[in-house]
């Protein structure tokens, strides 16, 4: 299985700040990467697909950038209802496989 | 606009069958345009990819859990399935239902299984 490794496992960051969330896969899935957002209690969420696609409705800051092993999601600015922990997933490989997760608090 | 529902028994003892349904409403399974799967998530944890199924039968299972794992489709009723055999308490989780093969979305609200006895 293709393992996906994401850093920080935690983050805590002031309104307004640029937040950056890294992921990296143990081998080239080219550019077969998502990021979804799960907040308290609920059900994740796709915010973005195949790297730097945003999800219809997503707001524009967010964003993400990478290929082969390495991506980065970045929020631009930081706002009190991006609190939520954000997921990397591959699907290069079967079985598709989850980051660990980031969970993002406001300082 | 699609909507996914799980339901199901939420307490199984072990070394029993879990089983679980997922009702789509506001689009058709058997229309062909998406692949429906499953995902879940243990208490505190990450998220695990089940397996997905085709309208048509076509199955892929993640092979973690290969051997205990069905998916299978009702399109009568607009409806997916899973079954999960012989199960333990590492199987304690919210069993999410979704649409999508290589990315996923929407999501069902989720649906928390407790394996104990």
């Amino acid at each position: 299985d293709i393992q996906m490794t994401q850093s920080p496992s935690s983050l805590s960051a002031s309104v307004g700040d640029r937040v950056t969330i890294t992921c990296q896969a143990s081998q080239d899935i080219s550019n077969y990467l998502n990021w979804y957002q799960q907040k308290p209690g609920k059900a994740p969420n796709l915010l973005i697909y195949d790297v730097s696609n945003l999800e219809r409705g997503v707001p524009s800051r967010f964003s993400g950038s990478g290929s082969g092993s390495d991506f980065t999601f970045t929020i631009s600015s930081l706002q009190p209802e991006d609190i939520a922990t954000y997921y990397c997933q591959q699907y290069d490989n079967l079985p598709y496989t989850f980051g660990q997760g980031t969970k993002l608090e406001i300082k | 606009q699609v909507q996914l529902q799980e339901s199901g028994p939420g307490l199984v003892k072990p070394s029993q069958t879990l089983s679980l349904t997922c009702t789509v409403s506001g689009g058709s399974i058997s229309s062909g345009d998406y692949y429906w799967s499953w995902i879940r998530q243990p208490p505190g944890k990450g998220l695990e990819w089940i397996g997905y199924m085709y309208y048509s039968g076509i199955t892929y299972y993640n092979p973690s859990l290969k051997s205990r794992v069905i998916i299978s489709v009702d399109t009568s009723k607009n409806q997916f399935s899973l079954r999960l055999t012989s199960v333990t308490a590492a199987d304690t989780a919210v069993y999410y239902c979704v649409r999508g093969r290589f990315w996923f979305d929407p999501w069902g609200q989720g649906t928390l299984v407790t394996v104990s006895s």
